[in-house]
Parts: structure tokens; sequence; C-alpha cells
């Protein structure tokens, strides 16, 4: 059975510090990796998906990388702003199918200004 | 933009009750996913469907069946709530084929009393 961890569950930095959020999984037949952003009270945005044959993607100041082989993603966050403040969930789909997600229990992001 | 529109955002229900939750995307994905959210547990798969009248049970299905008679429209029913069922349920959408993320609605909180 697929499961992901996310280290630490909680981080704390000041505003401008680059940083990286770890993500985990016991299986590496996936076909992808997605991470998410969920602020307090509210649902899941998609943030970035990396597919299983990428390396990395990136989107401004995002970017994930995937190593299957080790079962491990990083996701960057550069120059980070207290609007980065939020939770950030990573999330794997099993190899041969889109739909199952199992999801970790994300990081709980704090950018103190 | 992808829109996943849940329909009501905090629901209070009593125990028996049966209750239904709403979901409604405008982007004409196939497939469609209902999950609880709760603190310590992660966000959990209850069912998902694939196609109109089609559904397949997640992780957690127990208590709960679900409805799909339009494309846009996805459904979930507390056949008779119980207290244990409080939580965050959040629907997400997500276009068929691998490497398609998926989208979420807000959220529901639901409480039941």
């Amino acid at each position: 059975k697929q499961e992901v961890t996310q280290i630490p569950a909680a981080l704390s930095v000041p505003e401008g510090e680059n940083l990286v959020l770890n993500c985990s999984f016991t299986d590496s037949a996936i076909y992808n990796l997605q991470w998410f952003r969920q602020d307090p009270g509210k649902g899941l945005t998609s943030l970035l998906l990396i597919q299983s044959s990428q390396r990395e993607q990136t989107s401004g100041r995002l970017n994930a990388s995937l190593d299957k082989s080790s079962g491990r993603s990083t996701l960057y966050i550069a120059a980070s702003q207290p609007g980065d403040s939020a939770t950030y969930l990573c999330a794997v789909s099993p190899g041969g199918s889109n739909y199952k997600l199992t999801f970790g229990k994300g990081t709980l992001l704090t950018v103190n200004p | 933009d992808v829109k996943v529109t849940q329909s009501s955002r905090y629901l209070v229900k009593r125990t028996g009750e049966k209750v239904f939750l709403e979901c409604v995307q405008d982007m004409d994905h196939e497939n469609m996913f209902w999950y609880r959210q709760d603190p310590g547990l992660g966000l959990r798969l209850i069912y998902f469907s694939y196609d109109v009248k089609m559904k397949e049970k997640g992780d957690i299905p127990e208590g709960y069946s679900v409805s799909r008679e339009k494309k846009e429209r996805f459904s979930l029913i507390l056949e008779s709530a119980s207290t244990n069922q409080t939580s965050m349920y959040l629907c997400a959408s997500s276009l068929t084929g691998f490497n398609q993320p998926q989208h979420f609605g807000d959220g529901t909180r639901l409480s039941i009393l």
C-alpha cells in the first residue's frame, strides 16, 4: 500500500528566504506526483504536476523535482513571501490509474514578514 | 480557469438525517471525486465517477452513496448521518487520461449534531 510522508509537518521562515519542502513515497510505481496548496478553510489549488518521466517542473518561484527511484520529491520556493503561507500537500497517482491519488498530510508553511 | 463549485460552505445536520452534498464543474470534465479531510488523517477518497451514471468506491465508501445523472454534477449522499461523518468534504474534477491534474472546490464543512 502506497504511503506518502511529508516532513516537516510545520515550517516557519522569515520573508525572503529560499526553502525546500519534502515529500517521500514508498512505492515508486507512480504515474505522476502533484503538489497542491491549501489555504485555511479552503480547497486545494494545483501548483505543479510532474510526470513520472520528468525530473522537474517550474512555475514562477516554484520548482518541483522528482526522483522516482528513491521515492522522493521536493518543492523549492524561492524568495518566500507572507502570501506563500499555507499548507502544501503532495499526492501521487499509482501506476495504472490517475484516479486514486494518495496524499501526504501536508507541511504547514508560515512566512513571517 | 476550471471552476468547481460546492453548494454549501458550511452545513449543520442532525444524526439520522439524509444529507446531500452537491458539486458542479464547468469544464466538461469526465472524472469527478469526493474526498473527506480530517486532522491527522489527511485526504481520503470516498467515491469517484468516470462518466455519467458510473461510479467506483474509494477508500472509505461506508455510509455514503453518490449520484451522477449529468456530467457536470456529482452528489454525495449520507444515507443516515452520524457524528463520525463530521468533516470537511472536498469535491474535485479532472479530464480523463493520465497526467491530468485534479481541480478542487472550496469544500463543505459538515457538522453532524
